[in-house]
C-alpha cells in the first residue's frame, strides 16, 4: 500500500517568515495530494489540494508543489501569521483507494 | 448545516468495558470514515463505509466494529476496551471515493477516549 512520510515533525518560525513542509509518497499511481490543517481541539480541514497533472497550485498565501518524478510534494506558507499555528497533514491517494496521511507537522508561528 | 458531529466529546473507560461512538452528517454524503489519531502517527483509518448498510476494514480495524444502518450515521464500537485504544477518534465523510472533484473529507471535532 501507499506510504507517506512527512517532515519536519515540528516547525517554528517567526511571524512574517515562510514555512515549508515536505512529504514523500511511495506509490507512483497516487494522483491526488491534499493538505489538511488541524487547529487545537478541532478536526482536520482541507486547505489545498493538487492533482498529479498539475505541478503547482496557489491560494493566496499557501501553495503546493508536486514533483512526480521524485514522488514528493510540499506545502509553502508565505507571510506566516499566528493563526497559521496548527498541525498540518499531507496525504496521498490513488484512484478508488483511500487517503493515506503523513504523520503531521506542528507549525508554531511566533509573534 | 451542522456538518459532521460526534458524540461523546470525551470518555474514560476501564479495561474490558464497551462503548459506542456516534457520528452523524447532514451533507447527504455516501462515504463515511473512522480514524484514530495518535502522536507521531498521523491519522489511521479504522473502518469506512461506501453507503448505507456497507462497511469495510481500513488500516487498523482490530478491536473495533462499525455499523451504518442509516446513511447519515456511522457508529464505531469497542466491545472490550484496551489501553492501546486510548486515542482521539475522528469521523469523516465525503461525497465520493473516486471523483476527485467531490473527494474532500469533512471531519468531525473528535472524541478523546482514555482507557485505564
Amino acid at each position: 500500500g501507499e506510504n507517506v512520510e512527512q517532515h519536519p515533525s515540528t516547525l517554528s518560525v517567526q511571524e512574517g517568515d515562510s514555512a515549508v513542509i515536505k512529504c514523500t509518497y511511495s506509490d507512483s499511481a497516487s494522483n491526488y495530494f491534499p493538505w489538511y490543517k488541524q487547529e487545537l481541539g478541532k478536526g482536520p480541514q482541507l486547505i489545498i489540494d493538487i492533482r498529479s497533472n498539475v505541478g503547482e497550485k496557489k491560494d493566496q498565501r499557501i501553495a503546493v508543489t508536486l514533483n512526480k518524478t521524485a514522488k514528493h510534494f510540499s506545502l509553502h506558507i508565505t507571510e506566516t501569521q499566528p493563526e497559521d499555528s496548527a498541525v498540518y497533514f499531507c496525504a496521498a491517494k490513488m484512484v478508488g483507494s483511500r487517503l493515506t496521511f503523513g504523520e503531521g507537522t506542528q507549525l508554531t508561528v511566533n509573534p | 448545516n451542522a456538518g459532521v458531529t460526534q458524540t461523546p466529546k470525551f470518555r474514560v473507560l476501564k479495561t474490558g468495558q464497551s462503548m459506542t461512538l456516534l457520528c452523524a452528517q447532514d451533507m447527504n454524503h455516501e462515504y463515511m470514515y473512522w480514524y484514530r489519531q495518535d502522536p507521531g502517527m498521523g491519522l489511521r483509518l479504522i473502518h469506512y463505509s461506501v453507503g448505507e448498510g456497507t462497511t469495510a476494514k481500513g488500516e487498523v480495524p482490530d478491536g473495533y466494529n462499525v455499523s451504518r444502518l442509516k446513511k447519515q450515521n456511522f457508529l464505531l464500537g469497542l466491545e472490550s476496551a484496551a489501553p492501546s485504544q486510548t486515542s482521539v477518534y475522528f469521523c469523516a465523510s465525503s461525497y465520493s471515493l473516486s471523483d476527485l472533484s467531490y473527494y474532500e473529507q469533512y471531519f468531525g471535532p473528535g472524541t478523546r477516549l482514555t482507557v485505564t
